[in-house]
């Protein structure tokens, strides 16, 4: 299974923008990218994922680097409700399984 | 269209005892994935199942640990003769098919005492 490496926290300002790096220089071909996000106490939660072109919902934007070897997601403007967890995932097409790794810790300051 | 149920949230055990935990997908999803997370620690991936069939069971321990997703009816997760170690949080996770997103319950938070 390939894996990802993100930092381990990161501080941002209320509703500045947010950028979650993750690295997965090991990443195949078939591989999605998935990012979810984990709230205390709560249930991992969808956020975005994406094959090889940026996508955009209404919770964020994903951005794909040409080489597939890294992404970033990007919170347009952060909350406080936006602190929490986030996980990049690398889903493979042939095991369709989610590899969680350490994920980021994400703080909001007020 | 509600999200995905699981049940209990919450479930003491003593050691020895049998833990059943439930798993209700969303509608029309076929797919359903069960994953443990200790406490400050991520998720670690258990099983993997469409209906009526296991297909990827890597990461459940040999022993104790079961899994099933019948033709109607939840996905159950079952954990024989509980131990202290198998305190944690359970949550399952459902898809319309092997693409796209899943979607996750609220988790099962199993003590073992």
């Amino acid at each position: 299974d390939a894996k990802t490496t993100q930092p381990n926290s990161m501080e941002s300002n209320e509703e500045e923008p947010v950028h979650l790096p993750c690295n997965h220089s090991t990443i195949s071909g078939t591989d999605y990218i998935h990012w979810y996000r984990q709230l205390p106490s709560q249930g991992p939660e969808y956020v975005i994922h994406g094959l090889t072109s940026n996508v955009n919902n209404r919770m964020a934007s994903l951005a794909i680097a040409e080489d597939r070897k890294s992404s970033t997601l990007i919170l347009h403007r952060a909350t406080l409700r936006d602190a929490a967890v986030y996980y990049c995932i690398l889903r493979d097409t042939r095991t369709y399984k989610y590899i969680f790794g350490t994920g980021t810790r994400l703080k909001v300051l007020a | 269209n509600a999200g995905v149920m699981q049940n209990p949230r919450h479930l003491v055990r003593r050691r020895g005892q049998e833990a059943r935990l439930r798993c209700s997908p969303m509608k029309g999803h076929s797919h359903v994935y069960w994953y443990r997370q200790l406490p400050e620690e991520g998720l670690k991936f258990m099983v993997y199942l469409q209906k009526e069939n296991i297909i990827d069971e890597s990461g459940m321990p040999k022993e104790r640990f079961s899994a099933e997703f019948p033709k109607e009816g939840p996905s159950i997760l079952r954990i024989q003769q509980v131990v202290r170690g198998d305190s944690a949080a359970y949550f399952c996770a459902s898809s319309p098919g092997p693409l796209g997103g899943a979607f996750f319950g609220q988790g099962t938070r199993l003590t073992v005492v």
